[in-house]
């Protein structure tokens, strides 16, 4: 079983919705990451925190807000989507100054 | 730049074949690391292996091998004796060394569609 847990595997939302994805770990991991993945490609990343801190911002749209509340939290506010943003989110963290991320099993999201 | 290639998109074998599945990677830095993760049809990716930049030594686990040469860029992994269950999207990925405390990035090829038949 993974040790990343991420809430809800499902979520269909309008465009004018407000939604949260939750990702949570108790693996001590410092660095916490968000990943969009469309169907048939690769993973990419949105966002990545370490240490509670906002790190690196991969020039993401503002409709998507992360907040990393506390080490073992990570969530991913989703406000006046689009359809193209349909996709999975996978959230992972890691040690700090490690690359090897575990991964949850993700958010499959569709906006109608 | 960083940048992987999974030039196989979709392989098919039938069960007990063995199969390689192929990465190269293009990076400028000294210091790097090389990763596989298999992702099966309920979405989460796995971690299988990462490899440092310095360890050119091919690993073996179980069924699993992973052959790293620096000279050719290249990171195969070798699936040896398939099972149905080894059906899945497999990833490459490269990530630079990390600065400091800062999390790291990875840059993931395309993926291979691996489809093993009973």
């Amino acid at each position: 079983d993974t040790e990343v847990t991420q809430t809800p595997k499902h979520l269909v939302m309008g465009m004018t919705n407000k939604k949260s994805l939750k990702c949570e770990q108790h693996m001590g991991h410092r660095a916490m990451y968000w990943y969009k993945q469309k169907a048939k490609k690769p993973p990419e990343l949105m966002f990545v925190y370490s240490y509670e801190k906002l790190s690196i911002n991969e020039s993401v749209p503002s409709r998507f807000s992360p907040e990393c509340p506390n080490s073992s939290l990570l969530n991913l506010h989703l406000h006046a989507l689009q359809p193209e943003d349909s996709a999975l989110y996978l959230c992972a963290s890691s040690l700090p100054g490690r690359s090897e991320a575990f991964f949850g099993q993700g958010t499959r999201l569709t906006v109608v | 730049a960083q940048k992987v290639t999974q030039a196989q998109t979709e392989i098919s074998v039938v069960e007990k074949e063995d199969v390689t599945l192929d990465c190269v990677y293009e990076t400028r830095d000294t210091t790097y690391y090389l990763f596989w993760y298999k992702q099966p049809p309920s979405g989460e990716l796995v971690f299988l292996i990462r490899r440092n930049s310095f360890d050119e030594q091919n690993e073996i686990s179980g069924r699993y091998s992973w052959n790293f040469q620096k000279s050719t860029s290249s990171f195969n992994f070798t699936i040896t004796a398939s099972q149905v269950v080894d059906s899945a999207v497999y990833f490459c990925a490269l990530s630079e060394a990390q600065r400091g405390n800062q999390g790291g990035k990875l840059i993931f090829g395309q993926g291979t569609e691996l489809s093993v038949k009973p």
